[in-house]
């Protein structure tokens, strides 16, 4: 079956450091989503990836799909506190609407 | 407003004591998924409706059922909690996907029940 690795699993970061996590699919994915879950919260949506070699941004957040579709990353730059928290990626293969999460990776920010 | 509500937040029962945790969305939207996650890992999907067809996971337990009444509610049953399924238990919602290259829609998630097995 379809899978989804992410790393790393944890990340300290100094507030103002960059922080980026990594998603990677053993098939090509239809399009992969990013979630947020913050500490005792649920997954928030953060965006969706669908075209090869995409590439979005979102205020300090750098969003970018890879070029064969099995891969994609998360960038943050210049953390602040309120980054904290666990970044899921997400995907689905080809006609699946089901999502195969990551195991995500848990940024911690030291102010 | 709330999208997806889930009652109760916090849910305690008794080893064996069978549970129903709820569901409801207001967005109309035709697909329900019930997702386990145990501490720091990942959701993990026990199924889904979609509209009123159930799509059970292969690995998801016997103890585990659930009943999609309408559209707007979805339950999950544990008829037999064991020490192992306290865990939080996260509903989520999405529309009808349009296949192919074509965006999925995204997955809404409601705020969980965290259940506790005693």
């Amino acid at each position: 079956g379809q899978q989804v690795m992410q790393i790393p699993q944890y990340q300290h970061v100094q507030e103002g450091e960059d922080f980026t996590t990594y998603c990677n699919s053993s098939t090509t994915l239809s399009n992969i989503q990013w979630y947020k879950q913050r500490p005792g919260g649920h997954p928030v949506f953060l965006i969706q990836l669908v075209k090869s070699g995409e590439v979005k941004k979102q205020k300090r957040l750098t969003f970018q799909f890879g070029e064969a579709k099995k891969n994609s990353s998360l960038h943050i730059t210049a953390t602040q506190t309120t980054d904290v928290g666990t970044y899921f990626c997400a995907g689905s293969g080809a006609g699946s609407y089901q999502l195969t999460f990551g195991k995500g990776t848990k940024l911690s920010v030291i102010p | 407003d709330a999208m997806v509500i889930q009652n109760p937040r916090y849910q305690v029962t008794q080893f064996g004591k069978p549970v129903t945790l709820s569901c409801s969305q207001t967005l109309n939207h035709n697909v329900m998924y019930w997702y386990q996650q145990k501490s720091s890992q990942a959701p993990k999907l026990l199924f889904h409706y979609y509209d009123k067809d159930f799509n059970n996971e292969a690995d998801t337990p016997d103890n585990f059922q659930s009943r999609r009444p309408n559209t707007s509610f979805c339950f999950l049953d544990i008829r037999s909690p064991g020490l192992g399924d306290a865990a939080m238990y996260l509903c989520a919602t999405s529309r009808e996907l349009i296949t192919g290259d074509r965006a999925q829609e995204t997955q809404y998630f409601g705020p969980g029940t965290r259940l506790l097995v005693l």
